[in-house]
């Protein structure tokens, strides 16, 4: 295993653009997470996926955010018209099958700073 | 809803010594499932420790070890042997379990920021 992917690393991006993430999950892991986290604090459920189905949504997603996952593998997590609120590290995960006690194994998630 | 709190912003511990991380976490749910994660500067979020909640025995990996207290909704982290790798954010999570007994979701605490001083 390679591992769970994210790209970019790092975005720099003006208040108002468009930003797309990518997230590539452990070969045959079935379930995918996303998550943000700010400084100082812990990371944040946005959304998960079990195959290509969005089985659950935070509150924190607001209209401006959309997650997909069209094929069941690689997943992008699109911000639109960015804020400076939104300047974070987004975080992805994933896991075989959501099985109870499997591990959920994480990206080095991608940072995203908006000015 | 699942709140969890971990009331030490920042630890200090030297080399060698044992240092002990609080987690205190509140739910209603009887199943459900407690992490450690160690999230080291720059690099990704790992895997320490695990507890399901239905076990009394304590879990138990290498130097680190847990001590699951249910009735208080307590769960602390131990580190033995402190090494200087052992530098890092340490992250409390509560997973609870969905209907049809398949994995909810992480809800995190805001962190403890642990330094192993040589």
């Amino acid at each position: 295993d390679t591992g769970v992917s994210q790209d970019p690393r790092h975005k720099i991006t003006k208040r108002g653009q468009n930003v797309t993430f990518r997230c590539d999950p452990i070969s045959e892991h079935n379930r995918l997470y996303w998550y943000r986290q700010t400084l100082g604090q812990g990371p944040e459920f946005l959304t998960y996926f079990q195959n290509e189905a969005q089985l659950e949504k935070s509150r924190l997603l607001s209209d401006r955010f959309s997650a997909e996952r069209p094929k069941g593998s690689f997943s992008t997590l699109e911000i639109q018209r960015t804020e400076q609120g939104d300047s974070a590290m987004y975080l992805c995960a994933s896991s075989l099958r959501g099985r109870l006690g499997n591990t959920i194994y994480f990206g080095e998630g991608s940072w995203l700073t908006v000015v | 809803a699942q709140t969890v709190t971990q009331s030490q912003p920042e630890m200090s511990v030297q080399e060698a010594e044992t240092v002990t991380l609080s987690c205190t976490y509140d739910t209603s749910e009887n199943n459900y499932y407690l992490f450690w994660y160690k999230q080291p500067p720059s690099r990704q979020m790992i895997l320490v420790i695990r507890q399901e909640a239905y076990k009394q025995q304590n879990a138990t990996e290498n130097r680190f070890s847990v001590n699951f207290q249910k009735a208080a909704k307590s769960f602390s982290l131990k580190i033995s042997d402190s090494q200087l790798g052992d530098t890092a954010m340490y992250f409390c999570a509560f997973m609870k379990v969905n209907y049809g007994g398949s994995q909810g979701n992480l809800i995190f605490g805001k962190g403890t920021k642990l330094s192993v001083k040589p």
